[in-house]
């Protein structure tokens, strides 16, 4: 099976409220993590990244929290907007060798509600 | 500008048949890489390529092979094709070999009939 996955499939949530996607893996070995947000016909689009050095990191409105102790990875998008709806895909991959590429979780969709 | 294209954008074609997928990148990464997205959306790693390297994910079947006729190119060609292949396959791009922000094209939706 996959090494990353998400808890929910689907997320709705409100306009201007706070999202958080959570994701898990099981390759303790992975020491680099992404978050991706794929659009309707678009391919996946980087959002933010952390390395296993980390346990936080912030962007523009998303922060990234790293618990490698149980190998949790969330998104947090503050204030959601309309144009944040889409599938957002976690990310891991170890850059030490071995797996190559990233492997991805299966996606959770965010639904913004007006 | 675009960072990493592809072409075509939509392949419709037969059983059987032999198609290839080009990918260009403007962006001088030295690492590109091709994924198949499923219909339920699940994205899987195919090949890593630079110029030293090829790492193939021991799953792709040897009916596919990416071909690189330069550093910014990085295309696929897929031998006859089956039912199964039907999927969107992108190309993406890095600065680093591993553990770099990798860079998406928009997709090819590929249909076998």
């Amino acid at each position: 099976g996959e090494s990353v996955g998400l808890h929910l499939p689907t997320l709705s949530v409100q306009e201007g409220d706070n999202s958080i996607i959570n994701c898990a893996y099981s390759n303790s070995a992975s020491d680099y993590f992404i978050w991706y947000k794929q659009e309707s016909g678009k391919g996946p689009q980087f959002i933010i990244d952390i390395r296993s050095n980390m346990d936080k990191r912030q962007g523009q409105r998303v922060t990234v929290l790293l618990n490698k102790t149980v190998k949790h990875l969330s998104l947090q998008i503050a204030a959601t907007q309309p144009g944040d709806s889409a599938v957002y895909f976690c990310a891991e991959t170890f850059s030490g060798g071995g797996a190559d590429g990233l492997t991805f979780g299966k996606g959770t969709h965010l639904i913004i509600q007006p | 500008d675009t960072a990493v294209s592809q072409t075509p954008k939509y392949l419709v074609t037969q059983m059987g048949n032999d198609k290839s997928i080009k990918c260009e990148q403007n962006l001088g990464h030295d690492t590109m890489y091709w994924y198949k997205q499923d219909s339920k959306k699940f994205l899987k790693i195919m090949f890593s390529y630079n110029n030293k390297e090829l790492i193939i994910n021991e799953t792709v079947p040897n009916r596919f092979s990416p071909k690189s006729p330069d550093k910014a190119h990085l295309n696929l060609h897929i031998n006859s094709l089956e039912l199964g292949d039907s999927a969107v396959y992108f190309c993406a791009s890095s600065q680093e070999w591993r553990g770099g922000e990798q860079y998406f094209g928009p997709g090819t939706r590929l249909t076998v009939t």
